[in-house]
């Protein structure tokens, strides 16, 4: 079983100061970790993912996480926060349900606020 | 290319009907997969098809929920007798052959109210 705790359900960032997301995962199993950003009234776009390759991993509009194997973290960052940030944030975990399914567990989401 | 595509966008409807909500995956996933995204529950699973393979409903909330998937493509999902606790956002998801690290691709979702 997995799950997820994201720590903070909303955040607030002046613009350009550093964006930083907790992700908080448990797996019985090696995880493949993701997040995911959802814009209003919009599905859910996929920022990064973590599958073993490299503990850091770059996204899309700089974004980037570092996978923690000792900490079981997966924390998102941004060195400087712009206005297009604004969006709710969901960090998940996927493994195989011995189903054959990798559905995603996600954590409750974070919501960002970017301050000018 | 085309994304995920999920109808009706919306749907209002009365407690107790039926309501069916259809999703179109990208063309040549193999895997479609279910969410249900609601305010006090957050974002759930609730079905996965994979190919022929039967599918893993463990996430469906009730028998009033069902699934299915007609050629390997589009997937419909069912909910009878709807009740209020029903009103979410349904998110239909798909991911390409092959791919065992679960990259799933979202539609925009069914935002479903029931009065």
């Amino acid at each position: 079983a997995q799950s997820v705790t994201q720590l903070g359900s909303h955040v607030s960032v002046s613009e350009g100061a550093l964006v930083l997301l907790r992700c908080n995962y448990s797996s019985s199993v090696p995880p493949y970790l993701f997040w995911y950003v959802q814009y209003p009234n919009q599905g859910l776009q996929l920022l990064l993912k973590y599958t073993s390759a490299a503990t850091l991993v770059k996204g899309i509009n700089g974004f980037e996480a570092e996978f923690k194997k000792s900490e079981t973290s997966f924390h998102l960052t941004k060195p400087s926060a712009h206005m297009s940030d604004a969006a709710e944030y969901f960090c998940a975990v996927s493994a195989n349900s011995g189903a054959g399914s990798y559905q995603l567990t996600f954590g409750k989401g974070t919501k960002l606020s970017v301050i000018p | 290319g085309a994304g995920v595509s999920q109808s009706p966008s919306n749907k209002v409807t009365e407690k107790g009907k039926d309501v069916e909500l259809r999703c179109d995956p990208i063309s040549g996933h193999t895997a479609l997969y279910w969410y249900r995204q609601s305010l006090g529950q957050g974002l759930e699973f609730l079905i996965y098809f994979q190919g022929n393979s039967a599918p893993d409903k463990s996430g469906l909330p009730s028998d009033r929920f069902s699934a299915e998937r007609t050629g390997g493509s589009v997937s419909t999902l069912t909910i009878q007798r709807t009740q209020q606790e029903d009103s979410a956002v349904y998110l239909c998801a798909s991911s390409p052959p092959g791919a065992t690290n679960n990259e799933q691709f979202f539609g925009p979702g069914t935002r479903l109210t029931v009065l």
